[in-house]
């Protein structure tokens, strides 16, 4: 069963820690994405993956940080740096190729933190 | 960079019509356009891409437009049924990053 797998599904934290989100992939992907969600916003960019051992910001990587060191695996740490960090967060995955490719998206993470 | 636009932000159907969700971009260069739809609680699903070298493309009940020249793309769906309600996401895209429109709740009573 092919897919991407985002765990857990909710997560709650206190102010002041860090906290890592886990997405999984076996779609033999090469790129890999990390997006938030809040209410009545489109979905915006954290970091992006399009090859192991390489990340790229996204339009809003304040407070966060990635690794991919494993073409299938792509965690996302939220940091106590991020000032509002509750959110849905989503993870997506595509293949690459010449110009834009089809993202397939996870069943996302809900963290809440007070 | 890219911005995108999406109208409306909720839009009620009654079953059996039509839905027409509307989308523009500022970035000429854009040349990937993909839906999604999402349900409560879930990731976004790919319904159905267009890229600029097409100008309509259609899956059944679903079609997406493209008009490049005025930058604007919409979604249709005809013979709306109460499993189309959701929140659709339009999204355009010059590299490997999608830039996504706020979303619209569609609700479809039977």
């Amino acid at each position: 069963d092919g897919g991407i797998t985002q765990s857990p599904k909710y997560l709650f934290r206190k102010e002041g820690q860090n906290v890592t989100l886990s997405c999984e992939q076996n779609l033999n992907h090469d790129a890999m994405y990390w997006y938030r969600q809040d209410p009545g916003q489109g979905l915006r960019l954290i970091y992006y993956s399009q090859i192991v051992n390489d990340f790229q910001k996204g339009d809003i990587a304040e407070g966060y940080s990635v690794s991919r060191e494993k073409k299938e695996s792509f965690p996302l740490t939220v940091t106590s740096a991020q000032k509002n960090p509750t959110a849905f967060y989503l993870c997506a995955s595509s293949s690459r190729g010449t110009g834009p490719r089809e993202q397939y998206f996870g069943p996302g993470t809900r963290l809440t933190v007070t | 960079g890219e911005n995108v636009e999406q109208h409306p932000s909720t839009l009620s159907v009654q079953e059996g019509d039509s839905a027409v969700i509307k989308c523009t971009y500022s970035d000429s260069a854009s040349n990937y356009f993909p839906w999604y739809k999402q349900e409560l609680g879930k990731g976004p699903q790919l319904i159905i891409d267009i890229r600029s070298n097409v100008g309509e493309k259609k899956d059944q009940r679903i079609a997406v437009t493209l008009n490049k020249t005025a930058k604007h793309f919409s979604l249709h769906i005809t013979e709306t049924q109460p499993e189309d309600s959701a929140v659709y996401f339009c999204a355009a895209s010059v590299t490997d990053k999608l830039i996504f429109g706020t979303g619209t709740r569609l609700q479809v009573f039977p």
